[in-house]
């Protein structure tokens, strides 16, 4: 009964290679997003979706682009991964965009 | 982007009450204060969040000053599980809504 979920839950790969992380959550949540924590440990949004529709997007690089199928769905496609990439990456939902958000676990994700 | 400060670290005694506090002077009339903790190794976890009044939950309450220029999230009875780093953040409409994380107060907690 996982609230959000991600997989994987750990990624290594290669630079240069192009992976997504799937996030699903099962709250009925209308809006969604994706965080990026790096190795200082500082959490930094990068996307947020309502109701499949972009709100918003940070400063972050064309190769990530997130895709929302449906409601409950987010995932993030990364390509051409580089070294910087390597960092804990969190889905989140909440009901509204004023609403207190859920997070999943994290996807560890380490670039060689 | 909303700021916030609040102290590096913090301890406290089990079992004891917890008052973490935040200073957040810029706020504007229509930011809310949201308060998130994580645990080591695990996703940031919502605890609460408020607009003007003080408010109560199962987790904690968050005391909110007449001015709204500074919060107070308070633990009622530390546990060992409660030791994790607690954000104090502002969500600003002018920001799209979007939560801004800080770098937050690690809090250990002494058996």
């Amino acid at each position: 009964d996982t609230a959000v979920s991600q997989t994987p839950k750990y990624l290594v790969t290669q630079m240069g290679n192009d992976k997504s992380i799937k996030c699903e959550q099962n709250l009925g949540h209308d809006t969604m997003y994706w965080y990026k924590q790096d190795s200082k440990k500082f959490l930094k949004i990068m996307f947020s979706y309502n109701n499949k529709e972009l709100i918003i997007n940070e400063t972050v690089p064309n190769r990530f682009s997130p895709k929302s199928p449906d409601k409950a769905h987010l995932n993030l496609h990364i390509n051409s991964l580089e070294l910087g990439d390597s960092a804990v990456y969190f889905c989140a939902s909440s009901p509204r965009i004023t609403g207190g958000e859920f997070f999943g676990p994290g996807t560890r994700l380490t670039v060689l | 982007d909303a700021k916030t400060t609040q102290p590096n670290s913090m301890e406290s005694n089990e079992e004891e009450p917890v008052h973490l506090p935040c200073n957040h002077s810029t706020i504007s009339g229509t930011d809310y204060i949201h308060w998130y903790r994580q645990l080591p190794s695990q996703g940031p976890e919502y605890v609460i969040h408020g607009l003007t009044s003080n408010v109560n939950n199962r987790m904690a309450s968050l005391a909110i000053a007449e001015d709204r220029k500074s919060s107070t999230l308070i633990l009622h009875r530390a546990t060992l599980r409660d030791a994790a780093v607690y954000y104090c953040i502002l969500q600003k409409k002018s920001s799209g809504d979007k939560l801004t994380f800080g770098t937050g107060t690690r809090l250990a907690v002494r058996p």
